[in-house]
Order: C-alpha cells, then sequence, then structure tokens
C-alpha cells in the first residue's frame, strides 16, 4: 500500500517570503500522480499543483512550485512571494496510474501541514 | 454548474442514531468517492464507486454502507452511530480518464 507522510506539523513564513512544504512518499508503482490540495478555513479542498511522475519537470503554477525527486520519492512544495491568503492546511496526496491497476483513483493523503503567514 | 454537492452541512448525532449523507453530481462522473478527516489529520478513504451499481471498501469502512443506483448520486449511511464517526465528510467525483477529482463542501457530522 501506498503511504505519503508530511514531517511538518506546521510552518510559518513572513509575507512576501519563501517557504517550502515537504512531503515524502512510498510506492511500488512507476506511474503515478501526485498533488498538493489546499484546505482554508472553509474546509474546501482546492487543488494547487499536481506532477505527473513521468515527466521529469517540475511543475510550476504561477507562485506555487514542486521538486520533485522520484528517486527519492519526495515532492515538496514551494510557495513564493507568500501571501496571506496563502495561510491554510495543505496536504500532499498520491494517486496510482489512470489506466490499468486497481487504484481507481483514490487518494492516499498525508496528515497534513498547517501554513501561517505573518503580515 | 454546481459541482459536488453534500447535504447536511452540519449535522449532530446523538450515539446510536442513524443517519445518511447526501452526495450528488451532475459532471456525469463515473467515479466517485467519501472521504473522511478526522480533527489534524488526512483525509482517508472510506468507500468508492466506478460507476452505478458498483461500490467497494476503501481504506476505513467499518460502521458505513454506501450505495449508487444512479451516476449522480452516491450516498452514505452511518449506520449505529459511534463518537469514533465524529468527523467531516468530503464526496469527491472524478470523470474516467480525468487526473482531477473534484470535492464537495464536506459535511462536519459530530456523534454524541
Amino acid at each position: 500500500a501506498q503511504t505519503v507522510t508530511q514531517s511538518q506539523p506546521e510552518m510559518s513564513v513572513q509575507e512576501a517570503e519563501t517557504v517550502t512544504l515537504s512531503c515524502t512518499y512510498d510506492t511500488s508503482e512507476s506511474d503515478y500522480y501526485l498533488f498538493w490540495y489546499k484546505q482554508p478555513p472553509s474546509r474546501q479542498m482546492i487543488l494547487v499543483i499536481r506532477q505527473e511522475a513521468y515527466k521529469q519537470q517540475n511543475a510550476t503554477e504561477n507562485r506555487f512550485s514542486v521538486n520533485f525527486q522520484k528517486a527519492a520519492k519526495s515532492f515538496s512544495l514551494k510557495i513564493s512571494d507568500s501571501q496571506l491568503g496563502d495561510a491554510a492546511m495543505y496536504f500532499c496526496a498520491y494517486r496510482g496510474p489512470i489506466a490499468g491497476g486497481t487504484s481507481y483513483g483514490k487518494l492516499t493523503f498525508g496528515q497534513g501541514t498547517i501554513l501561517t503567514v505573518h503580515p | 454548474n454546481a459541482g459536488v454537492t453534500q447535504t447536511p452541512k452540519f449535522r449532530i448525532l446523538k450515539i446510536g442514531q442513524s443517519m445518511t449523507l447526501q452526495c450528488t453530481q451532475d459532471m456525469n462522473h463515473n467515479y466517485m468517492y467519501w472521504y473522511r478527516q478526522d480533527p489534524g489529520m488526512g483525509l482517508k478513504l472510506i468507500y468508492y464507486s466506478v460507476g452505478a451499481g458498483i461500490t467497494d471498501k476503501g481504506e476505513v469502512p467499518n460502521g458505513y454502507n454506501v450505495s449508487r443506483s444512479t451516476t449522480e448520486d452516491f450516498p452514505l449511511r452511518l449506520e449505529l452511530a459511534a463518537p469514533s464517526q465524529t468527523s467531516v465528510y468530503f464526496c469527491a467525483s472524478r470523470e474516467t480518464t480525468a487526473t482531477e477529482a473534484f470535492f464537495g463542501q464536506g459535511t462536519r457530522l459530530t456523534v454524541v
């Protein structure tokens, strides 16, 4: 079974600074997807960024980027120019391949990291 | 376009009571999922469905039942509620070949 570990229960950052959230995972599959979700106090699960394992290039979405190290099974999220609206719980998640296998798109989540942004 | 709609948003149950959490999606997605999120923790899969009439257990199915009679609806039934079922419940759906799943707003359930 796959596991996802977020070793930082809480992180804080000053507004306009950069912060990196860590995530490691364990899997025997070679084809998979990794995600970072943001959960603000409203509870809504918001997809921040995703990475396909077969792509060597790290994904980027505006101020959000990832450092995907497949051999090390590491998937960190970097938030640049942090804003007050970035304050939330962040979850790292894993899913298996779309085609074949028995994953059926099921997501395995890490424990989450609470991010505080100081003005 | 409503997306994934969950009702109710909040509910307090007494120990031993039963209830159904409703989930409906209007995107014609075949895949649907129920997750629970305990305080300060990540989401865990309860049940999932790959299409109408087909359901299967996830990581934490004990104490729950599901049905999928239509593509749109995927209700989660709690029988004999217990304090351990106090949690936030999320329903999600996904188009068959898509990478991304869409989540509902969640239902906060407290069992006292």
